[in-house]
């Protein structure tokens, strides 16, 4: 069956550019979370959907970013005036519900801002 | 200070040495996940647990609640295992996920 899927791959932007990135869960997952690589770093927590609650946004790093989950499926990530230290993949993953189930990965989409 | 700390960073083995690869938190946990990144590629999940022992093929992965560890454990290792290995917990109700830092494996033929 078809994964978590993210678009676009890649994204090169000017800084003080808007930006959108887009994820497309596995169909009955009900959990959805946004993560961020910067080059050689961990992986960072952004935003987490589960249902129809209200999404926890305690990782997000600025009011620059904004992520939404229409009716409980795609989730969209904003970056608004994107500047440098926003460069980085961003990693969008679904789960059956929450923490507590396999986590399953999309391929990430990777954006430079020059 | 991170709420989860792997070594060693980096690893480097031969075909067929049996790695270990150890992870300790900070935190009171719900579970523990150990994930897998191929280089220019994406995370697969190995296992999660939150007690005990989980083997899967060649993989095997071990917590000890007290001593808030775990090891990720590969078995006749091989070249295709070469990627990097992440430790990450989830805390509280299972949305709060803190990762480490990641551990780099080469195994050499």
């Amino acid at each position: 069956g078809a994964g978590v899927s993210q678009s676009p791959s890649n994204k090169v932007t000017e800084k003080g550019k808007d930006v959108e990135l887009r994820c497309d869960p596995i169909s009955g997952h009900t959990a959805l979370y946004w993560y961020r690589q910067s080059l050689g770093q961990g992986l960072e927590f952004l935003i987490y959907f589960q249902g129809n609650s209200a999404p926890d946004k305690s990782g997000l790093p600025s009011d620059r970013f904004s992520a939404e989950r229409t009716g409980g499926s795609v989730s969209t990530l904003t970056i608004q005036r994107t500047q440098q230290e926003d460069s980085a993949v961003y990693l969008c993953a679904s789960s059956l519900v929450g923490g507590y189930n396999e986590q399953f990965f999309g391929p990430g989409t990777r954006l430079t801002v020059l | 200070k991170n709420e989860v700390e792997q070594s060693p960073q980096n690893l480097t083995a031969q075909e067929g040495e049996f790695i270990t690869i150890n992870c300790s938190y900070s935190v009171g946990i719900s579970a523990l996940h150990w994930l897998q990144q191929h280089p220019g590629g994406g995370i697969v999940s190995l296992f999660m647990l939150s007690s005990g022992k989980k083997k899967h093929g060649r993989l095997i992965a071990t917590i000890n609640i007290q001593e808030k560890h775990s090891s990720l454990h590969i078995t006749a290792s091989h070249p295709r295992d070469s990627a990097v290995y992440i430790c990450a917990v989830t805390v509280g109700t299972g949305n709060q996920f803190y990762f480490g830092t990641g551990t780099s494996l080469t195994v050499i033929p």
